[in-house]
């Protein structure tokens, strides 16, 4: 099975930028997606396929990819965006799911 | 609108076994594959099986395989997960999600969760 690999926890004062990382050997073939979570709330996907934008979402969330490493990035962070966040894909056998570690985002 | 509520979760021994089910609605239900997926407290999110749209195919993560069984019925708009010889670590909340479907490889709508606590 393949892993994806984040940062615990990082920190971003209010209106500035953040950029969240994930790797592993999977994402050069499968794209990333990214997932929001909320304390006791169900994690809701904000970027999918690399870098599309489900419609609600606010265009401060954006999504890239380059080689085995997938970055979420938020743009002018505000106090809503403190979540957890996780990146998932398809494993190296294309029938299997992975998500990363996670990674819980403090805005200052 | 897409509507997933999960039920079933309760305290279980380990050694025991649970059904957990699914209740979906504001989609065409027999049109899209579905997940679940688990949380243990304090923990990430761990994928545990997946149901073609069809039930054709299954496929589920190593750490549950042949203890776990991922079934629907799409004359109910239902999808189930039997839980059989629960261990402390199974211990999470388990969410079931739809499937983007058509060339998309994400989880699009998310239930609320059922809470699965294997203790003795």
């Amino acid at each position: 099975s393949s892993e994806l690999t984040q940062d615990p926890a990082v920190s971003v004062a209010l209106g500035q930028t953040v950029r969240i990382t994930c790797q592993g050997d999977s994402l050069r073939t499968y794209s990333a997606n990214w997932y929001q979570q909320e304390p006791g709330q169900a994690p809701v996907v904000v970027i999918y396929d690399k870098n599309k934008r489900p419609s609600g979402i606010p265009d401060r969330f954006s999504g890239s990819t380059s080689g085995d490493t997938a970055s979420l990035t938020i743009t002018g962070a505000q106090a809503e965006d403190e979540a957890d966040y996780y990146c998932n894909s398809r494993d190296s056998s294309g029938n299997h799911y992975v998500f990363g570690t996670g990674t819980k985002v403090t805005v200052l | 609108q897409v509507q997933l509520v999960e039920s079933g979760g309760g305290v279980v021994q380990p050694g025991g076994s649970l059904r957990l089910s699914c209740a979906a609605s504001g989609f065409i239900f027999s049109d899209y594959g579905m997940h679940w997926v688990r949380q243990a407290p304090g923990k990430g999110l761990e994928w545990v099986a997946f149901i073609q749209y069809d039930g054709s195919h299954k496929y589920y993560a190593d750490s549950v395989k042949g203890r776990f069984t991922i079934s629907r019925d799409n004359s109910k708009n239902m999808v189930y997960l039997q839980v059989n010889s629960l261990r402390a670590e199974d211990t999470a909340v388990y969410y079931c999600a739809k499937d983007k479907g058509y060339g998309d490889y994400y989880f699009d709508y998310w239930g609320q969760g059922t809470l699965v606590t294997v203790s003795s």
